[in-house]
């Protein structure tokens, strides 16, 4: 079983500081997504990286994929209260593969 | 185009009685999935399907439990009979499966079991 660690499990910052929150395997997965969560809602996809050492961003949001495909950070710049929710990520061992693993998820409050 | 579709978005029922939530995935998608969340499991996969097909169903906890996927624009899960710890948010997601699993979730069901 593919399992993925994600860290920190809470986080509560002020607006306008910076934050990275982890997510790690010891299985390589060939993709790996970053969904956020708000309350009351389901999962909405963030991004998908699929190459080692990958860097994609999206607005003040950062993505990066190890260079081994084990582990990926996501970095936000400047966080704001609509950036509060639950973070998750989940991979795909292969292209074709029928199910991702999920993690845990990071919870993130932004206060005003 | 319409996301994932849930119905209803919330459930209120007493243990025993019979459950059913409905889906109708993204068109043009060709997996969906069932995923349970609660705060002390976090996101389980339920069941998915691929081409209306259920391929794993090793996450459906027990009998009481089960998934159809009749056609490609519809799938349900029941639970018959229910009981209080099955309170959960459920959640359908489709995608499409050559493009790297990426899923598109619908906006949940709050079932309460009393």
């Amino acid at each position: 079983t593919q399992l993925l660690e994600q860290s920190p499990q809470f986080l509560s910052i002020q607006e306008g500081e910076n934050l990275t929150v982890y997510c790690n395997s010891s299985s390589v997965f060939s993709s790996l997504q970053w969904y956020r969560q708000e309350p009351g809602e389901g999962p909405v996809l963030l991004v998908t990286v699929v190459t080692g050492g990958e860097v994609k961003k999206l607005k003040r949001l950062t993505f990066q994929f190890g260079d081994a495909r084990k582990d990926s950070s996501l970095h936000i710049t400047a966080a704001q209260p609509g950036d509060t929710g639950l973070y998750l990520c989940a991979g795909a061992p292969n292209t074709n593969a029928g199910k991702s693993t999920f993690g845990d998820g990071t919870t993130l409050t932004v206060k005003p | 185009d319409a996301g994932v579709i849930q119905s209803p978005r919330h459930e209120v029922t007493e243990m025993g009685q019979e459950v059913t939530l409905r889906c109708k995935p993204i068109s043009g998608h060709n997996s969906l999935f069932w995923y349970r969340q609660t705060m002390m499991r976090g996101l389980e996969l339920l069941i998915y399907f691929n081409n209306n097909v259920p391929i794993d169903d090793s996450g459906m906890p027990e009998d009481r439990f089960s998934a159809k996927m009749p056609n490609a624009s519809f799938s349900t899960l029941k639970i018959q009979p229910s009981e209080p710890r099955d309170s959960a948010v459920y959640f359908c997601a489709s995608s499409l499966r050559v493009r790297y699993n990426e899923q598109f979730f619908g906006p949940g069901t709050r079932l309460t079991v009393l």
